[in-house]
């Protein structure tokens, strides 16, 4: 199957500071880049949706102006937790769509956000 | 609004045993259907999907599932489950043509041999 890189695979940072984790399609190009949080002992929450070359379709409750996306290209997008607080420590998963031969979303390894 | 509800937090069986995880959805049309599965430290990974035609759906490692519509239910099998199982199982529907995925809480198995 197709493989899903994050990084960092877990950060610590202090309240304030700006966050970026990355996630890359290795060996295929994605149409569409999904953004997921997960709290301890729950489900994956989807965050946004994000389509590369144009601006993300947040969730409703998300805000857009915190959880900043940009999918640069077909492997790669980005989430920048701006000003980040202890209320943002989670878990972050990404995954890829590809259609085709695949028709479904291939999940990233998570990247695990701790603020102080 | 969509939802997916996975009735059991946590199941314990021992090697061999028979396995069933509870699966019901809530969606006001045509819906896809999936199960993944999160082996401790690694990243989700698709078990099996039902997308149309016949309802038992075979996947990898011995799982199948059924799609039962009229109870609105994709229900996880497993004949005979296997230390290497224990894992996190996720239920998630997608609406057919979205893209999107509403999972379930999640029901985490844990094999005894």
């Amino acid at each position: 199957g197709a493989v899903v890189s994050q990084h960092p695979s877990w950060v610590i940072c202090k309240s304030g500071t700006s966050v970026k984790i990355e996630c890359r399609s290795l060996d295929f190009q994605a149409t569409t880049m999904f953004w997921y949080r997960q709290f301890p002992k729950q489900s994956l929450m989807l965050m946004a949706t994000s389509n590369e070359g144009s601006k993300a379709t947040y969730e409703q409750g998300v805000e857009k102006d915190k959880f900043l996306i940009n999918h640069a290209s077909l492997t790669l997008s980005t989430l920048t937790v701006t000003s980040a607080h202890p209320e943002d420590s989670s878990f972050y998963i990404c995954s890829a769509y590809t259609s085709g031969s695949y028709n479904e979303q291939f999940f990233g390894p998570g990247t695990r956000l701790t603020v102080l | 609004a969509q939802s997916v509800s996975q009735h059991n937090h946590h199941v314990i069986l021992s090697e061999a045993a028979s396995l069933e995880l509870g699966c019901n959805y809530s969606y006001g049309g045509t819906v896809n259907l999936f199960w993944y599965v999160q082996y401790p430290g690694q990243h989700l990974q698709l078990l099996l999907k039902y997308f149309s035609g016949d309802p038992l759906v075979k996947g990898i490692k011995g799982f199948e599932a059924e799609f039962i519509k009229s109870k609105f239910s994709f229900n996880l099998r497993k004949p005979s489950v296997q230390w290497s199982d224990t894992a996190e199982y996720f239920c998630a529907l997608e609406g057919a043509g979205s893209y999107q995925l509403t999972f379930g809480k999640g029901t985490k198995l844990s094999v005894i041999p």
